[in-house]
């Protein structure tokens, strides 16, 4: 079975900084996606950002980027510029057929 | 388009009383997913359903049943509840379409089971 770690349960970073939040998962397939989801305190999850394994170019949306290693099994995201909206819980998640979460990374920003 | 709207928001039960919590999207989207949220835990899927007339277990299914007779409603039955079952519920869609990937998600249930 798959699995996804996230290994940081609590992150802060300054308001205006770049923090980067760690992922890893496990996987033998070679053709899957990965996830980013943001949960507000509204419990609303929202797609932040994706990546198509088959792509080697890292996907970028506005502030947010990935570091997609896919030898490594690693898929982590950073959040530049970052503002009191980006305060949030955050959810990597992998899918090959069906979608599997990490336990998630609550990140702080400091004003 | 509504997109994922789940009702009701928040309920109460005593335990061993039954509800359905229901599951609708207006995507036509083949692809309908279950899942709870409990503290300190992503997401896991309790069940799922790639079409009408189709479904499957996904990682813990025990105490929730689910069937799929149209594309748009996916409804959650719990049969007895137990305090066990006290969680956040979140059912998502997606299209079969891989250029389509993006799964979206409901408002979420809050479940409190006494």
């Amino acid at each position: 079975a798959q699995t996804v770690t996230q290994s940081q349960p609590e992150m802060s970073v300054q308001e205006a900084e770049t923090v980067t939040l760690s992922c890893t998962y496990d996987t033998s397939e070679s053709d899957y996606y990965l996830f980013w989801y943001k949960q507000p305190p509204s419990r609303q999850m929202i797609l932040v950002i994706r990546q198509e394994a088959y792509k080697q170019q890292n996907a970028t949306e506005n502030r947010f980027s990935v570091n997609f290693q896919k030898a490594a099994k690693s898929f982590s995201l950073k959040i530049s510029d970052s503002q009191l909206g980006d305060a949030a819980m955050y959810f990597c998640a992998y899918r090959r057929e069906k979608l599997t979460f990490g336990t998630g990374t609550r990140l702080t920003i400091i004003p | 388009n509504a997109g994922v709207t789940q009702t009701p928001k928040f309920q109460v039960l005593k335990t061993g009383q039954s509800m359905t919590l229901q599951c609708a999207q207006d995507m036509n989207h083949e692809y309908m997913s279950w899942y709870r949220q409990d503290p300190g835990m992503g997401l896991r899927l309790i069940h799922y359903s790639v079409g009408a007339g189709i479904t499957d277990q996904g990682e813990v299914p025990n105490g929730y049943n689910v069937s799929r007779s149209t594309t748009e409603d996916f409804p959650l039955r719990l049969l007895s509840a137990a305090p066990s079952q006290t969680s956040v519920y979140f059912c998502a869609s997606r299209s079969r379409d891989r250029s389509q990937e993006t799964q979206y998600f409901g408002p979420g249930t809050r479940l409190l089971v006494l």
